[in-house]
């Protein structure tokens, strides 16, 4: 089945714990992004690639790390968390720009 | 720089068509598009836009575009219990993968 898994879908963590949340692929997709949806604001893009070793800034990439050293993942990592970061995540492919494929989500609480 | 906006509510009854509105600022925008969003679950890419058409029909989906005033409508037809839930727009500029998402539009049908 074509699809975009996260791992984990809940997480609980502490301030200045680095944690990293995963994102795969199995579609062979060249695209991949990180979004942060939070109430009020919709959906904001963290980071995007287009490609391995390929990465840019989105619109609120302060805080977060990503990489994409195979084409079928690219995890998104929080190198010192704050509770400003607490937001549900979601990471997305896709092949061309009139398709995204979106995952189920990471809700993440930073105490 | 980009925003894009929309209402946050909308209320109808079933069978009776919504309309849901969106306005975007820039002008660059090449694609236009409707995610529609489960409770609990990642966005589902509904329909998209070029910048260069005036409508696009899809079954009970109608995107209406007016580039002149920058707003984007997502008519949908006979709307049914099963059609509750948020709906986001989004832009995207040909070519740069770098995505705008509004505030969301939560619909709520009422049997």
């Amino acid at each position: 089945e074509a699809q975009v898994t996260q791992n984990p879908r809940y997480l609980i963590t502490v301030t200045g714990k680095k944690l990293t949340v995963t994102c795969s692929q199995n579609m062979n997709h060249e695209y991949m992004s990180w979004y942060r949806q939070d109430p009020g604001l919709g959906l904001r893009q963290i980071y995007y690639s287009m490609n391995v070793e390929v990465t840019d800034k989105g619109d609120v990439p302060e805080g977060y790390k990503v990489s994409r050293k195979e084409k079928r993942n690219f995890p998104l990592i929080l190198e010192s968390p704050s509770p400003n970061q607490t937001s549900l995540y979601f990471c997305a492919s896709g092949t061309a720009q009139e398709t995204q494929y979106f995952g189920p989500g990471t809700r993440l609480l930073v105490l | 720089g980009e925003d894009v906006e929309q209402s946050l509510f909308l209320s109808v009854r079933e069978g009776d068509s919504s309309v849901i509105n969106c306005t975007y600022t820039d002008s660059s925008s090449t694609y236009l598009y409707w995610y529609k969003q489960e409770p609990g679950a990642g966005l589902q890419l509904l329909t998209y836009i070029f910048s260069n058409m005036d409508m696009k029909q899809d079954q009970r989906l109608t995107v209406l575009l007016n580039k002149k005033d920058k707003h984007l409508s997502l008519r949908i037809a006979d709307t049914q219990t099963g059609d509750s839930a948020i709906y986001f727009c989004a832009e995207a500029t040909s070519g740069t993968y770098k995505y705008i998402f509004g505030t969301g539009t939560r619909l709520k049908v009422l049997a």
